[in-house]
């Protein structure tokens, strides 16, 4: 399977514990990126990047968040310290530039924070 | 003001009826513009990107109006199986999702 993959795909936590998702993109894509998704509503920007550059990160995006694309291949998405606001699917998704094009997105990472 | 509003619906139409939905968004600098399709409990899949000058895919058929800064989507003879969340993509830099309108085919 040539798609994007996230892992884990579930995962439990309690509040104040620290969290760390991984998203492997499709290989030739440059572009990854990662949203938050609750119940209801549409997947929310969190932060993006082209390559290993991190070129746009969400004002939504507290200094408990922190995503790493080290070697511009698979990318890496850390909370601390969570809170139970933090409870919800994390979408990672690729394209190729130089355009925005078409976003392929992996099966997501549903954290719940008890 | 949300930077792309969408009706949350659910849309609740019988097969074989026709229905359409519209997206609205803020930013004039917004250049490439698609409908996604969202099953529960799944990841969104591109289902068509919106011209300015309309495109077509089957019984799928989108409209952009860049002056009104607004984007439709129109489904004709529904199926059970086009039962999702539709989210409207917005890009002016990074996509902007809607939060998605819900449609409910039934028999």
């Amino acid at each position: 399977d040539t798609g994007v993959s996230q892992n884990p795909r579930h995962k439990i936590t309690k509040r104040g514990q620290n969290v760390t998702f991984r998203c492997d993109p499709i290989s030739e894509h440059n572009r990854l990126y990662w949203y938050r998704q609750t119940l209801g509503q549409g997947p929310e920007f969190l932060t993006y990047f082209q390559n290993e550059a991190q070129l746009e990160k969400s004002r939504l995006l507290s200094d408990r968040f922190s995503a790493e694309r080290p070697k511009g291949s698979f990318s890496t998405l850390e909370i601390q310290r969570t809170e139970q606001g933090d409870s919800a699917m994390y979408l990672c998704a690729s394209s190729q530039g130089p355009d925005t094009g078409e976003l392929f997105f992996g099966e997501g990472s549903r954290l719940t924070v008890l | 003001r949300k930077e792309v509003e969408q009706d949350p619906g659910p849309f609740n139409v019988p097969e074989g009826a026709t229905v359409a939905f519209n997206c609205t968004y803020s930013n004039s600098a917004s250049q490439s513009f698609f409908w996604y399709r969202q099953d529960c409990r799944k990841e969104p899949k591109l289902l068509m990107s919106v011209y300015s000058s309309g495109n077509e895919d089957g019984r799928f058929t989108a409209q952009l109006n860049r002056a009104s800064q607004y984007i439709s989507l129109l489904i004709r003879d529904s199926k059970l199986s086009d039962s999702a969340t539709y989210l409207c993509v917005v890009t002016a830099y990074i996509p902007t999702f809607g939060r998605g309108t819900s449609l409910i085919v039934h028999p």
